[in-house]
């Protein structure tokens, strides 16, 4: 159990374009759902922190206009990048949490985003 | 913010032989979690510990916590090739689980 899915896999884009990303908790409910980017050969920077029904909750120097995070369900979150350009270029990585287990996270396989 | 820092040294051993890793961080923390990621993948949670443990094992991991001194150490014994990854660990600070991640170490196990 605690799978999380990512789709896309990859996804190629145009400059000025958005991209919607999902992340699916397949086999558990997920009050709370992490978003990371991660640059090559760098660690994991955390996003936001995306609650089931309410607002996300942004990390300091992230653009929330630009990265809108949406929780519509116990097992859904979508991150969309709008006017995507190429520093936008990255690995998005989502997480969930359990709702009985409080620590542990359980990561979907990553977002490959390229923006031409 | 990033708080748990993996000593930056990629590590590349012989099959069989242990690999160590090593993490410190800055604040005080309710866990610490390693967890890997082979090349362009996700992340696999290896271990927790909790802050009031000092050791803990898993298969060939053995994780150490450190708190007075703020490092952990991982340990993976009888290397195999599939080990060839990226280790990071994390620390949980605020109580609402979020993750501040280490820069991560590189292994390679050669068979």
């Amino acid at each position: 159990g605690a799978v999380v899915s990512q789709h896309p896999s990859w996804v190629i884009c145009k400059s000025g374009t958005s991209v919607k990303i999902e992340c699916r908790s397949l086999d558990f409910q997920a009050t709370t759902m992490f978003w990371y980017r991660q640059f090559p050969k760098q660690s994991l920077m955390l996003m936001a922190t995306s609650n089931e029904g309410s607002k996300a909750t942004y990390e300091q120097g992230v653009e929330k206009d630009k990265f809108l995070i949406n929780h519509a369900s116990l097992t859904l979150s979508t991150l969309t990048v709008t006017s995507a350009h190429p520093e936008d270029s990255s690995f998005y990585i989502c997480s969930a949490g359990r709702q009985a287990l409080t620590y542990e996270q359980y990561f979907g396989p990553g977002t490959r985003l390229t923006v031409t | 913010s990033q708080q748990g820092e993996e000593d930056p040294q990629a590590l590349s051993i012989q099959e069989g032989e242990n690999a160590t890793m090593n993490c410190s961080y800055k604040t005080s923390i309710n866990n610490l979690q390693w967890y890997r990621q082979n090349s362009g993948r996700g992340l696999v949670h290896l271990i927790l510990i909790r802050s009031n443990e000092r050791e803990k094992h898993s298969g060939r991991l053995r994780v150490t916590l450190d708190t007075s001194k703020k490092s952990s150490s991982l340990l993976i014994t009888a290397s195999r090739a599939a080990d060839t990854a990226s280790y990071f660990c994390a620390t949980d600070s605020g109580g609402n689980n979020r993750l501040a991640f280490g820069k991560g170490n590189q292994v390679v196990v050669i068979p």
